[in-house]
Parts: structure tokens; C-alpha cells; sequence
């Protein structure tokens, strides 16, 4: 079936300008997370979703960060006022279920450039 | 805090030698630990963990809790492990997986 997806694949912005990240997980998998890949940084946690709980948004990085998940199905990361610090890969992940032995399918990621 | 520490952020190899990409840990009690893969233009994807004491494209991983290590090795490196691999980290029942920042192996023809 198919994995997970992610658009846009590219996105260039402004500095000032918000933009959302759109993904679109397995069908069926109920946890989504969401992370940020910078050279040389790793991949840095920034929201995990599990069914119709609250998410845990412990890693999000300042208040311009938020996302949603609508429908326990597609979710949305939105960054408001973004800053060139901002610029990285966004990558989204889903599994079956979030606790132990599930493992995690990652989309191809949304690369963005801030300018 | 939860810590993964990958040392090297290059490991360059020849075909045929073996290959260690280290990995240390900093949690208390018994994380569970994996080892992503990610190939060039294709996306991240788990190589394997530490549970399942598998051996993956002829690489293995063994969990040292006295040295906090979880290192991965194989034998004989191949052109096509060239990559970049990331070591990770969960709590047993929980969700949140920490990374490391990453180690780019090359192995050369």
C-alpha cells in the first residue's frame, strides 16, 4: 500500500511568512509524529500524535510552532512568522500504534528554505 | 536526560573491511535501541533494533548496558552501505524516539 506522504516536497519562503506542512500517514496507523532533520543536528522530535489523544508537543521549538491532526488522519505542522533558523527538513513519521515494537515509516520529507 | 551520542559524523571505509558505527547512550534503565538507515534519495527507514537481536544486510547490533553502547558492525562493508545511520532511542511503553545526530559511512571501490 502506500506509505507515508508529505507535501510540498520543496517550500521557499519569506522570513516573516507562515507556512503549513502537510502529511498524510498510513492508513490505519494510529501514531503520527513529527520531526526536524538540520545538517549536522540530527533528527529533533517535535510532536507525537496518538489516536484521539492529546499530542504531546513537548519538542516543538517555540510558540510559532503548532500542528494538528484532523480526523486521527492527516496532520498539518504550521510555522508562523518563520525565521531562517527555521530552515530544515520536516519529516513525518507514522507507526501502527505508539508504544513498543511498532516501528516507524518516514514520508520523504518537506525541505524548507527560508529566506 | 535521554541522550543518544553518535562520535563520528564521517566514517569513510574500503569494500570488504569491517565497519563500526558507534553509539552511546544516556538513559536510566533499559531503553529500547535502534539503528535507521537512510540512503541517498530514499527515506529513513529502521535497519533494526535491538529486540529482535536480528542481523539486517549482514549488519548486527549488540546492546552493552554496562558501557551504554549499542554499536553496529558488520564484517564486511559493501559499496551500496554507503548511507547515512542514525541511532535511536525509546522508552520501553513510551513514544518519544531520540535520535543521534547522525553518522555518514562511504565505503570506497
Amino acid at each position: 500500500g502506500a506509505g507515508v506522504s508529505q507535501s510540498p516536497s520543496n517550500k521557499v519562503t519569506e522570513k516573516g511568512k507562515d507556512v503549513e506542512l502537510r502529511c498524510d500517514p498510513i492508513s490505519g496507523h494510529t501514531a503520527l509524529y513529527w520531526y526536524r532533520q538540520s545538517l549536522g543536528q540530527g533528527l529533533e522530535f517535535l510532536i507525537y500524535f496518538q489516536g484521539n489523544s492529546a499530542p504531546d508537543k513537548s519538542g516543538l521549538p517555540s510558540d510559532r510552532f503548532s500542528a494538528e491532526r484532523t480526523g486521527g488522519s492527516v496532520s498539518t505542522l504550521t510555522i508562523q512568522r518563520t525565521q531562517q533558523e527555521d530552515s530544515a527538513v520536516y519529516l513525518c513519521a507514522s507507526s501502527l500504534t505508539g508504544t513498543s515494537g511498532y516501528e516507524q515509516y518516514f514520508g520523504p520529507g518537506t525541505r524548507l528554505t527560508v529566506t | 536526560a535521554q541522550r543518544v551520542t553518535q562520535p563520528e559524523k564521517l566514517l569513510s571505509v574500503f569494500k570488504g573491511a569491517p565497519v563500526e558505527l558507534k553509539c552511546n547512550y544516556s538513559y536510566s534503565g533499559s531503553p529500547e535501541l535502534f539503528w535507521y538507515v537512510q540512503y541517498s534519495r530514499q527515506r529513513l527507514q529502521l535497519l533494526l533494533r535491538h529486540i529482535s537481536r536480528e542481523s539486517i544486510k549482514g549488519f548486527t547490533a549488540d546492546l552493552n548496558k554496562g558501557e551504554t553502547s549499542f554499536h553496529l558492525k558488520k564484517p564486511f562493508a559493501q559499496e551500496e552501505d554507503s548511507a547515512m545511520y542514525y541511532c535511536a532511542l525509546k522508552s520501553p511503553g513510551g513514544f518519544k524516539t531520540i535520535f543521534g545526530a547522525g553518522t555518514r559511512l562511504f565505503v570506497k571501490a
